[in-house]
């Protein structure tokens, strides 16, 4: 596609409930990102995924979440059971091998 | 590990003036890339400028430059003839160029542009 694509761009969730987040990269890049943006703050480490290489999952915060590339072009983000402090804005990116990232415009996650 | 530092919260510029953000790394890691993002409202992160570390010169992109100190592990993006289009946060980035190319990111700089 012509730049990375995010859905649901906004996401209510009752806390508990398990969500599921999606990410479409540009085609043909095998890097792919998961940031998470909490409110007024930088972006934090998720996760990396680069081609058939095992993804570097070390940023996942607890075992509530995890992320699973899909013949290594879709991208889902799972979080199970969420909590409040789940709540902010999830950005996914991708890149060629070792080129620039490009980024989605995110998923704001609200947990009530 | 790396580490990137912003510390300046907010900045504000006058129209068609000049601003400059700063931005500090730590590393211990001779060859890497930095990055500046924007990010307008939309939520959307834009590449502004890339500077790799092995190149000396300065990375320039139309109104926007960098002055890129290695030794002092210094990386400020200069704005020039600033425009209401820039307002927006600005990230400062890290990245390596071996092992996992993970983006270390500034907690950002608020530029507010002034008409």
């Amino acid at each position: 596609g012509a730049g990375v694509s995010q859905s649901p761009s906004n996401k209510v969730t009752e806390k508990g409930k398990d969500v599921e987040l999606r990410c479409d990269p540009i085609s043909g890049h095998t890097a792919l990102y998961w940031y998470r943006q909490s409110l007024g703050q930088g972006l934090e480490f998720l996760i990396y995924f680069q081609g058939n290489s095992a993804p570097d999952k070390s940023g996942l915060p607890s075992d509530r979440f995890s992320a699973e590339r899909t013949g290594g072009s879709v991208s889902t983000l799972t979080i199970q059971r969420t909590q409040q402090e789940d709540s902010a804005v999830y950005l996914c990116a991708s890149s060629a091998w070792t080129g620039d990232a490009f980024f989605g415009q995110g998923t704001r996650l609200t947990v009530v | 590990a790396q580490t990137v530092t912003q510390s300046q919260p907010e900045m504000s510029v006058q129209e068609a003036e000049t601003v400059t953000l700063s931005c500090t790394y730590d590393t211990s890691e001779s060859d890497y890339y930095l990055f500046w993002y924007k990010q307008p409202p939309s939520r959307q992160m834009i590449l502004v400028i890339r500077q790799e570390a092995y190149k000396q010169q300065n990375a320039t992109e139309n109104r926007f430059s960098v002055n890129f100190q290695k030794a002092a592990k210094s990386f400020s993006l200069k704005i020039s003839d600033s425009q209401l289009g820039d307002a927006a946060m600005y990230f400062c980035a890290y990245r390596t160029t071996s092992g996992t190319y993970k983006y270390i990111f500034g907690t950002g700089t608020r530029l507010k542009v002034l008409a």
